[in-house]
């Protein structure tokens, strides 16, 4: 399954590092979402861009900042993280509707980040 | 709000045993429900999904029907292999607060090991 990719699959970094993680679609959907796994927690929402235009930020820190160029492609930037930000980082696409259920989410591979 | 309760693994099973891994929700309206699988290093992956009541979900060998009346979605497998180990999410799908776009809410994911 390559529908969706996500770059790096694993990064270390320190407190006072910027990186970015990138998620690529090639399923020729209109949303795109964020979520975060880690080991305490059920699986956690944290953005979601429709047709390049975020509508949604669960109240996530600003260290994270999305950016969604366009349909096929979204990136978290990350700066000044804490240790517990260490997670699986999580892509997903899909196509909406905008009326009834959701359409099934596609997801990438995840980027597994440990924050030093 | 909606909510998903599955049940606490882990759950360890011989070759050939019968699955359950039960899953409750808690929704206004009728959301579509599903069940994502999770390989050891890899990201989601859907394994079924339906969308109304009564409705069965089945692939690979696994079912679910959405039983509206017990608001339950149980995976279940007549015989599993070692290659079904992994951790299996229930899902439902449901509005984002206040907006028009729908997200997934999951559990917290069952460990499921299947020894030769």
């Amino acid at each position: 399954e390559t529908g969706v990719t996500q770059t790096p699959r694993h990064l270390v970094m320190g407190m006072t590092n910027k990186k970015s993680l990138k998620c690529e679609q090639h399923l020729g959907h209109n949303a795109m979402y964020w979520y975060k796994q880690s080991a305490k927690k059920p699986l956690e929402l944290m953005f979601v861009y429709n047709f390049k235009e975020q509508t949604e930020n669960n109240s996530v820190p600003s260290r994270f900042s999305p950016e969604c160029p366009n349909s096929s492609h979204l990136f978290l930037h990350l700066h000044t993280l804490q240790p517990e930000d260490s997670a699986l980082y999580l892509c997903a696409s899909s196509q909406e509707r905008g009326t009834g259920s959701t359409d099934t989410q596609y997801f990438g591979p995840g980027t597994r980040l440990t924050v030093l | 709000g909606n909510s998903v309760t599955q049940m606490e693994g882990p759950v360890t099973l011989s070759e050939e045993a019968f699955l359950t891994i039960n899953c409750t929700y808690t929704a206004t309206g009728y959301p579509s429900l599903f069940w994502y699988v999770q390989y050891p290093g890899e990201g989601l992956q859907l394994l079924l999904k339906a969308t109304k009541a009564d409705d069965k979900g089945s692939n690979k060998g696994f079912e679910a029907t959405y039983r509206k009346e017990t608001t339950s979605f149980h995976l279940e497998k007549g015989s599993v292999q070692v290659s079904d180990s992994a951790v299996y999410f229930c899902a439902l799908s449901d509005l984002f607060s206040g907006g028009s776009n729908y997200k997934l809410t999951f559990g917290k994911g069952t460990l499921l090991t299947v020894n030769p």
